[in-house]
């Protein structure tokens, strides 16, 4: 059964690094989404890209993040210069068609000291 | 504002039935999903009403009062496997989900 892919699995850096996380998501899917869920919280949404270009975005997607189609399969999610409060996990998520479900990576989880 | 309301915790024994309940208050309502989650892994799709009624997928069905802004959850014959977070989600016109803060199911033996 297809699934989204997500690396890496764990990510520790230092406040003000730059991080790349990386989502392949389903190969014929044509809507791809961030979300993030602070250890104990809900999971909240970031950003929704379809068409390569984001779609809608969330006041937490400000201009540190941003993200990327940069080729056929690969959809990422860059953290300028990360802040301490940027500790999360953080799933990628996508789906077939406007009405489809949303099927979850298994998530990259984001360590910043 | 927006907002869903669901239970922070429910607690029962195997065999048992299980009813999370989720009142939103949100804009742009397209539809209603419940995912699982397990401690630190990803949310897994299990139901979605987008109508108002019933819809049963196995041993876990949902159901959705559009009138209401409200829906739930129903777990049968609860199994120890089933213990995790439950989260109702609203899908907005969008497509994009916002979730419930979530409901720990715990199942005793």
């Amino acid at each position: 059964e297809p699934e989204v892919t997500q690396t890496p699995s764990h990510q520790v850096t230092q406040m003000g690094q730059e991080v790349i996380l990386r989502c392949v998501p389903i190969s014929n899917h044509l809507y791809f989404y961030w979300y993030r869920q602070i250890l104990g919280q809900k999971v909240e949404f970031l950003v929704s890209f379809y068409n390569n270009e984001i779609s809608e975005k969330s006041e937490i997607f400000d201009d540190q993040f941003s993200v990327e189609r940069p080729d056929g399969s690969n959809f990422t999610l860059k953290i300028r210069s990360t802040k301490l409060e940027d500790s999360a996990m953080y799933f990628c998520a996508s789906k077939g068609g406007a009405a489809d479900t949303q099927y979850f990576g298994p998530g990259t989880r984001l360590t910043v000291l | 504002g927006q907002s869903l309301e669901q239970p922070s915790e429910v607690t029962a024994v195997e065999g048992a039935i299980v009813q999370i309940n989720c009142t939103y208050q949100t804009s742009g309502f397209y539809g209603l999903s419940w995912y699982q989650q397990h401690d630190g892994g990803a949310p897994t799709f299990l139901s979605y009403n987008a109508l108002d009624g019933l819809e049963e997928t196995g041993r876990f069905s949902s159901f959705l009062s559009r009138s209401d802004s409200y829906g739930y959850l129903l777990l049968q014959e609860l199994q120890m496997k089933d213990s995790a977070s439950y989260f109702c989600a609203v899908k907005d016109s969008w497509g994009k989900l916002q979730f419930g803060a979530g409901t720990q199911v715990v199942v005793t033996p």
